[in-house]
């Protein structure tokens, strides 16, 4: 059964740095897309960013980036140039005729 | 263009008694998933729906149905509500159920 891990609870970023949340998840198929979704207290689920695992370059959205590793099954969200807007909840999820989410990530941005 | 609509936002219930939640998918959207958000559990899947079809299910008993309309349009039923149903119900709807997924507001059901 496919996994999805995210081994940071909380993480805390100064406005304007960069932050890494980590993200790692278990599969035996070959193809299949893994996101990113951000959740901020209004509860709405957002879509940050997509990867297609065939596709070998990492995908970009604007400050969001992934490293994607498929080898390790590794997919690490990077954001930029952090803003207060940022703070909310990060799902890691990946695609296998459903979406399995990680247990999240708490992001807080500091003024 | 209109996102995906959830309602109601949110409804206290009674031990024993059942309820329905409606989601409203993309206009287009073919595919609608239905998940389960708790602070104990995380998010966890619950059904799929596809033209009409239940296409997949998750691991929760048979309280918990769903369907899907012509139009795309969805319901999940919970019947006899437990205290352990409280949660937020969130609604996805994706073009062909893969490659991306947009999110409703949710609805916080509250069993009491």
């Amino acid at each position: 059964a496919q996994t999805v891990t995210q081994s940071q609870p909380e993480m805390s970023v100064q406005e304007a740095e960069t932050v890494t949340l980590s993200c790692t998840y278990d599969t035996s198929e070959s193809d299949y897309y893994l996101f990113w979704y951000k959740q901020p207290p209004s509860r709405q689920m957002i879509l940050v960013i997509r990867q297609e695992a065939y596709k070998q370059q990492n995908a970009t959205e604007n400050r969001f980036s992934v490293n994607f590793q498929k080898a390790a099954k590794s997919f690490s969200l990077k954001i930029s140039d952090s803003q207060l807007g940022d703070a909310a909840m990060y799902f890691c999820a990946y695609e296998g005729g459903k979406l399995i989410f990680g247990q999240g990530t708490e992001l807080s941005v500091k003024p | 263009k209109a996102g995906v609509t959830q309602t109601p936002r949110y409804l206290i219930k009674t031990r024993g008694q059942q309820v329905t939640l409606s989601c409203s998918p993309i206009s287009g959207h073919r595919s609608v998933s239905w998940y389960q958000q708790t602070p104990g559990q995380g998010l966890q899947f619950l059904f799929e729906y596809f033209s009409e079809t239940q296409r997949n299910k998750g691991n929760f008993p048979g309280r918990f149905s769903g369907r899907q309309f012509s139009n795309s349009r969805s319901e999940m039923n919970v019947s006899t509500l437990e205290l352990g149903d409280s949660a937020l119900y969130l609604c996805a709807s994706s073009l062909a159920g893969v490659g991306g997924y947009t999110f409703g507001s949710g609805t916080r059901l509250t069993v009491v």
